[in-house]
């Protein structure tokens, strides 16, 4: 059975500070999805990584797939009241398998 | 576009009652899930369904019935559901070729008293 360990699960920070969240594995995945949900609401997509070692930008949002892609980071530069809300990390293998979600970031920025 | 839509958006329901949720998708997706997502939880996995056949069961009690009409709609049809039952329900669509990029629905907020 594949696990993703999230981590941290909690994170209150004040507006401005950076923070990185690590999603880890033993296992293989062949891509590696992060989604942000909000309360009451479905996940949305930030971004996929497929290729070990690389990273993607998304503003101030920046996603680092391992080099054996069994791990993934998200880091987050100035940290702004908007950026609050649950952060999932979701490892995906060939065809419909099931995704594999790590338990969650719940991340408050307080302005 | 990447919109995958719920209906109704909220749902309150009596054990006796038999409702239906919806899912709706035009992105030619041929995958569709069904999840149930409990309070600070990760999205659990019910229902598979590839070119609008049912591929992946993951142990759902048989009060839960999915339903793929076409490949846009996805249904589950709820009857005699108990109070635990009370989750949020995420419906999902992947395109074909795209590794495992799944992409969520608003879902609906289902209560059972």
């Amino acid at each position: 059975t594949q696990l993703l360990e999230q981590s941290p699960q909690f994170l209150s920070i004040q507006e401005g500070e950076n923070l990185t969240v690590y999603c880890n594995s033993s296992s293989v995945f062949s891509s590696l999805q992060w989604y942000r949900q909000e309360p009451g609401e479905g996940p949305v997509l930030l971004v996929t990584v497929v290729t070990g070692g690389e990273v993607k930008k998304l503003k101030r949002l920046t996603f680092q797939f391992g080099d054996a892609r069994k791990d993934s980071s998200l880091h987050i530069t100035a940290a702004q009241p908007g950026d609050t809300g649950l952060y999932l990390c979701a490892g995906g293998n060939s065809g419909n398998t099931p995704l594999v979600f790590g338990k969650g970031t719940r991340l408050s920025v307080i302005a | 576009d990447t919109e995958v839509t719920q209906t109704p958006k909220h749902l309150v329901m009596g054990m006796t009652n038999k409702k239906s949720l919806k899912c709706e998708q035009h992105m030619g997706h041929r995958a569709m899930y069904w999840y149930k997502q409990k309070a600070k939880k990760p999205p659990e996995l019910m229902f598979v369904y590839s070119y609008e056949k049912l591929s992946i069961n993951e142990s759902v009690p048989s009060r839960f019935s999915p339903e793929c009409p076409n490949s846009s709609l996805l249904n589950l049809h709820l009857h005699a559901l108990q109070p635990e039952d009370s989750a949020l329900y995420l419906c999902a669509s992947k395109r074909e070729g795209f590794w495992n990029e799944q992409f969520f629905g608003p879902g609906t907020r289902l209560t059972v008293l």
